[in-house]
């Protein structure tokens, strides 16, 4: 089966830019992840969505960072305006649903802020 | 919330050795603690998960042990090959769903041939 698609895989902007990310999860997956990934951390969970409902986003830092799921399927993660620290790899993840905990990561979008 | 600590961050072994990469755990009430692999360029991969109910899992040359008193647990992987090196990730979460991991900060494993 195909696994979860992420785009672009290298976006690089200056500060106080926008940018968004694309991510597309394994068919028939309802729940879906946003992870942030600083160089040499482990992956912190920005949110989470069950369908095209938001279950957490507690982490997601709400005065910059945006996330929506229309149609239960594809997801976005926006930034704006970007700041030097949000640099790091932004990893989606898709599970079958919220009662199955195995969750499969896409390849990640490195993101540079200069 | 839950704090994930992941010893050690840089691991070296020779090929067909063992190696173990530990992790402790803040919150007592944790009781799912996956094992994902990450390789270079690649998201991270689930190799093998405990829960709270069994002290111990296998599966080929990959082991987990879990001791919930002392709020730690452990990755064990014998017989060590090249195509193991990669950063390792341990977790934990508080739901059997596995949702909200926290997870550690990586070891990075290198498999010297």
């Amino acid at each position: 089966e195909a696994g979860v698609a992420q785009s672009p895989r290298y976006k690089i902007i200056e500060k106080r830019q926008s940018v968004a990310f694309w991510c597309n999860p394994i068919s028939g997956h309802a729940t879906l992840y946003w992870y942030q990934q600083i160089l040499g951390q482990g992956p912190k969970l920005l949110i989470q969505f069950q369908n095209n409902g938001v279950v957490d986003d507690s982490q997601l830092p709400k005065d910059r960072f945006s996330a929506e799921r229309l149609k239960g399927v594809d997801s976005t993660l926006k930034i704006q305006p970007a700041k030097l620290e949000d640099s790091a790899v932004y990893l989606c993840a898709s599970s079958l649903s919220h009662s199955k905990n195995i969750q499969y990561f896409g390849a990640g979008t490195r993101l540079s802020v200069l | 919330g839950e704090n994930v600590e992941q010893h050690p961050s840089t691991l070296s072994v020779q090929e067909g050795d063992s190696a173990v990469i530990k992790c402790t755990y803040s919150d007592s009430a944790s009781n799912y603690f996956p094992w994902y692999k990450q390789e270079l360029g690649k998201g991270p991969q689930l190799i093998i998960d405990i829960r709270s109910n069994v002290g111990e899992k296998k599966d080929q040359r990959i082991a987990v042990t879990l001791n919930k008193t002392a709020k730690h647990f452990s990755l064990h992987i014998t017989e060590t090959q090249p195509e193991d090196s990669a950063v390792y990730f341990c977790a934990a979460s508080r739901r059997l769903d596995g949702q909200n991991f926290v997870f550690g900060p990586g070891t990075r494993l290198s498999v010297l041939p």
